[in-house]
């Protein structure tokens, strides 16, 4: 199978645009998480979805937004950009409900610089 | 919430040491536990799942966690580090009601020195 793919790979963004990137999770799997991962605050939990419902929400602001399609693919969206949003952003998926021991499966990440 | 702590932002060993990388979590309801390994410009490998099958589990690449309830551990080894093993390591934790959502240690960065 395979496994979670993150488009795109690597984005430059400038202060004030917004950017929209994309997840797709391993076939068969519908719940799609997404992580922030910087130096400073380490992985942090932006929020889940499970057949196109958000399940589940991170403390970010109302300028990061997400969605899930009815295949499962997932797009996050970062309006207003700010400097602090500079990251790698990953996505996961997991099969099942993706609770308990379900493994989440992470992607190779989106490197997003915002200058 | 539940929270994650990983002692040691950095540890080096030599090749052929004895690995140990530690994760302590807060709650005092055992949550699902998890070890994830970052290579450089990877996501996250899962290198092993605490189950409540067994305290002692073991993973991929010889890596081996022993859950400890007394002591609200669950710290990472492996008996002799090869090169390969330098990466970055992630303990993480799942509330029973929090869906996937996964609460990550700060990351404890390993170096292999030959």
């Amino acid at each position: 199978k395979a496994g979670v793919t993150q488009t795109p790979r690597y984005l430059i963004k400038t202060r004030g645009q917004q950017v929209t990137l994309s997840c797709s999770p391993i076939s068969g799997h519908r719940s799609v998480s997404w992580y922030q991962q910087t130096p400073g605050q380490g992985l942090q939990f932006l929020f889940e979805y499970f057949s196109e419902t958000q399940r589940n929400k991170g403390n970010f602001p109302g300028r990061f937004s997400g969605r899930q399609f009815s295949n499962s693919r997932s797009e996050m969206n970062v309006s207003t950009l700010e400097l602090g949003d500079s990251a790698l952003y990953l996505c996961a998926s997991s099969p099942g409900a993706g609770g308990g021991t379900d493994t989440q499966y992470f992607g190779p990440g989106t490197r997003l610089t915002v200058l | 919430a539940q929270s994650v702590t990983q002692l040691g932002s950095h540890v080096s060993v030599s090749e052929g040491a004895l690995v140990l990388l530690r994760c302590n979590y807060s709650s005092s309801v055992p949550p699902y536990l998890f070890w994830y390994v970052q290579y450089p410009n990877q996501g996250l490998q899962l290198l092993l799942k605490y189950t409540s099958a067994a305290t002692l589990v073991k993973g991929i690449n010889g890596f081996e966690a022993e859950f400890k309830k007394s002591e609200t551990s669950f710290h990472l080894t492996k008996p002799s580090a090869h090169m390969s093993d330098a990466a970055e390591y992630f303990c993480a934790v799942r509330e029973e009601t929090s869906g996937s959502r996964l609460t990550f240690g700060e990351g404890t960065q390993l170096t292999v020195n030959p």
